[in-house]
């Protein structure tokens, strides 16, 4: 499978904007970059995703790099209940590995 | 919206016993996926079932069975219990199509293993 890379953590202040960056330099032709969030206590949530094109939809936005060998993952208005770790999946079929993703904490 | 139920929610067990948890999908959905998320860890993709049928198959220890049944539930059988074994285990379920489709994620049955 290939492999994402994402920093451990980051923070952002709340109502502003995030930026979670993700490698995935061994992307293959064919692989869907996935985005889940897991709040605490709780289950793996999606966020977006996308194949080569920006993606947008109500939680976020997706800017996929032109080489396909990076994204990221935009939030455009960071509130409290964002505070999650936010993971960055690659998907060459319907089952999904999850590696370390980023925890974000959202400041007041 | 109906969401994926999980059952039990919580579970304490004796090492060497066995545990049966339980999962019930979104209605239509037809894929199944079991994974293991142990304190402080990521998510570990343990199996997954299409159609009652093994899709793939992750790193569930051989102490482990489940399967997907007619109404589309699936059962996590796990015998011979072990300490390391304690873990969330989150089953999720998606309807299957070409563009890797989502999976919604159950809230998980916490498993003590004592």
């Amino acid at each position: 499978d290939a492999k994402t890379t994402q920093p451990n953590s980051m923070e952002s202040n709340e109502e502003e904007p995030v930026h979670l960056p993700c490698n995935h330099s061994t992307i293959s032709g064919t692989d869907y970059i996935h985005w889940y969030r897991q709040l605490p206590s709780q289950g793996p949530e999606y966020v977006i995703h996308g194949l080569t094109s920006n993606v947008n939809n109500r939680m976020a936005s997706l800017a996929i790099a032109e080489d396909r060998k990076s994204s990221t993952l935009i939030l455009h208005r960071a509130t409290l209940r964002d505070a999650a770790v936010y993971y960055c999946i690659l998907r060459d079929d319907n089952d999904m590995r999850f590696g370390a993703g980023t925890r974000l904490t959202v400041k007041p | 919206a109906a969401g994926v139920i999980q059952s039990p929610r919580h579970l304490i067990k004796e090492k060497r016993e066995t545990a049966t948890l339980k999962c019930y999908p979104i209605p239509r959905h037809d894929t199944v996926y079991w994974y293991q998320q142990g304190p402080g860890q990521d998510p570990q993709f343990l199996i997954s079932f299409y159609e009652k049928m093994q899709s793939d198959k992750g790193s569930i220890p051989d102490r482990f069975s489940a399967q997907q049944f007619s109404d589309y539930h699936s059962e996590l059988n796990m015998s011979s219990l072990e300490l390391g074994d304690s873990a969330l285990y989150f089953c999720a379920s998606s309807l299957r199509d070409n563009d890797r489709e989502t999976q919604y994620f159950g809230p998980g049955t916490r498993l003590l293993v004592l």
